[in-house]
């Protein structure tokens, strides 16, 4: 089945700081999506792509679906200590394969 | 309600009972998640309902794993015989259909098995 290499595992940066984290595939997906869930809560939806090479904005996020649809990353510009939390990529085949695949998390620590 | 609602919110079982969790997706959403999510982990794919068409079933684990869901709304997920494995947080989503990729999630089902 599809696996995900999501990296780094975990990345503690001070306030103000940029930070990138990427996900792989093994298989290629018509669909990238980008979660965070905060502690005790469910994942919530960042930002969605849906197209090979698309580069797409919200707020201080920038996601963009790679070339050979088998990457996506993930940045996010200027860090608050509200970043905080665990950020999921996630795939989806399309055609007629909705599930969703998940990556492992990137935790990210926010220091103020 | 106005998200998806999961219950009970914990369930602490002994080894080798059954237990149900069940899910309330967003009025009108036809598409149907179960994940579980294990301590440092993603969440695993387990199963999915899409409309009134015969679920995906592949993500299941074992088949003490099983899954309904009545109507066309509410879903149960039923372990049976549980393992001390199987304690994770098991989490529901749905969509308004299933090509939406905009899935929401409930708080989730955290079940322990002692």
């Amino acid at each position: 089945g599809q696996q995900l290499n999501q990296s780094p595992q975990s990345m503690f940066i001070q306030e103000g700081e940029d930070v990138s984290m990427n996900c792989t595939s093994s298989s290629i997906f018509n669909t990238w999506l980008w979660y965070k869930q905060d502690p005790g809560e469910g994942p919530v939806l960042l930002i969605a792509l849906y197209k090979a090479g698309e580069l797409t904005s919200n707020g201080r996020l920038t996601a963009q679906f790679g070339i050979t649809r088998k990457d996506s990353f993930l940045n996010i510009s200027a860090s608050i200590p509200s970043d905080v939390g665990i950020y999921f990529c996630a795939g989806q085949e399309g055609g007629s394969n909705y599930k969703l695949t998940f990556g492992k998390g990137t935790l990210l620590t926010v220091n103020p | 309600g106005a998200g998806v609602s999961q219950s009970p919110s914990n369930k602490v079982t002994e080894k080798g009972k059954d237990v149900e969790l069940r899910c309330d997706p967003i009025s009108g959403h036809t598409a149907l998640y179960w994940y579980r999510q294990s301590l440092g982990q993603g969440l695993e794919f387990l199963i999915y309902f899409q409309g009134n068409s015969a679920p995906d079933k592949s993500g299941l684990p074992s088949d003490r794993f099983s899954a309904e869901r009545t109507g066309g709304s509410v879903s149960t997920l039923t372990i049976q015989r549980t393992e001390q494995r199987d304690s994770a947080m098991y989490r529901c989503a749905s969509s308004v259909r299933e090509e939406s990729t905009e899935a929401f999630f409930g708080q989730g089902t955290r079940l322990t098995v002692v």
